[in-house]
């Protein structure tokens, strides 16, 4: 079936510096990818659906120039965290749709920022 | 490896005809079992966490239950606007970490 790698699973960064969370579809073609955020004990939130060669979307609330999203090709989209403080640190996850609305998501990454 | 399998893949329904959605799993380390409901072209929209065996949850029209292998989303007297993709997914601590695995969700469609 339908894969979606994500990576790194988890990554302990200084605040201050930037960390990018890569999305992969590694067998199919995505239309559109989804980025998620999760706090503990909490459900998934949506912070931006990007397509490919467009900008992303974000959704109210969510930095954009916080949370750089870049949907270059239709395998891959990435999230940088600029400047990442501990407030930062969640877990973040993504997911993939297929050219048939089918919804493929990642393992998820957990950033930890010092 | 942590697996989620949701059963049916597609479920069609007359309105007032209830049915269950399955999700069966394999993960080590549980922290939390998910349901989310997702229309096209927007995000899951959460439904429910379970925690343990034995918990369940309601709302509305929905049930959730939880078992050491499965979970169980109840619907009764459905309606035309509970057409939606029904997704599952666990949530485990695996090698210090947390991960979460989804299903491929069940596709429900509600007929008037």
């Amino acid at each position: 079936g339908a894969v979606v790698s994500q990576h790194p699973s988890w990554v302990i960064c200084k605040s201050g510096t930037s960390v990018k969370i890569e999305c992969r579809s590694l067998d199919f073609q995505a239309t559109t990818m989804f980025w998620y955020r999760q706090f503990p004990k909490q459900s998934l939130m949506l912070m931006a659906t990007s397509n490919e060669g467009s900008k992303a979307t974000y959704e109210q609330g969510v930095e954009k120039d916080k949370f750089l999203i870049n949907h270059a090709s239709l395998t891959l989209s990435t999230l940088t965290v600029t400047s990442a403080h501990p407030e930062d640190s969640s877990f973040y996850i993504c997911s993939a749709r297929d050219r048939r609305e089918k919804l493929f998501f990642g393992s998820g990454t957990q950033l930890s920022v010092l | 490896e942590d697996q989620v399998t949701q059963s049916p893949e597609a479920l069609r329904l007359q309105e007032g005809e209830s049915s269950s959605l399955n999700c069966s799993y394999t993960v080590s380390g549980l922290r939390g079992l998910f349901w989310y409901r997702q229309d096209p072209g927007k995000g899951p929209e959460f439904l429910f966490t379970l925690y343990s065996a034995g918990e369940e949850k309601e709302k509305e029209r929905l049930k959730a239950t939880l078992t050491k292998k499965e979970s169980f989303l109840h619907i009764t007297a459905p309606k035309p606007e509970d057409s939606a993709t029904y997704l599952c997914a666990v949530q485990s601590n695996s090698g210090g970490y947390q991960k979460v695995t989804f299903g491929t969700g069940t596709k429900l469609q509600v007929i008037p």
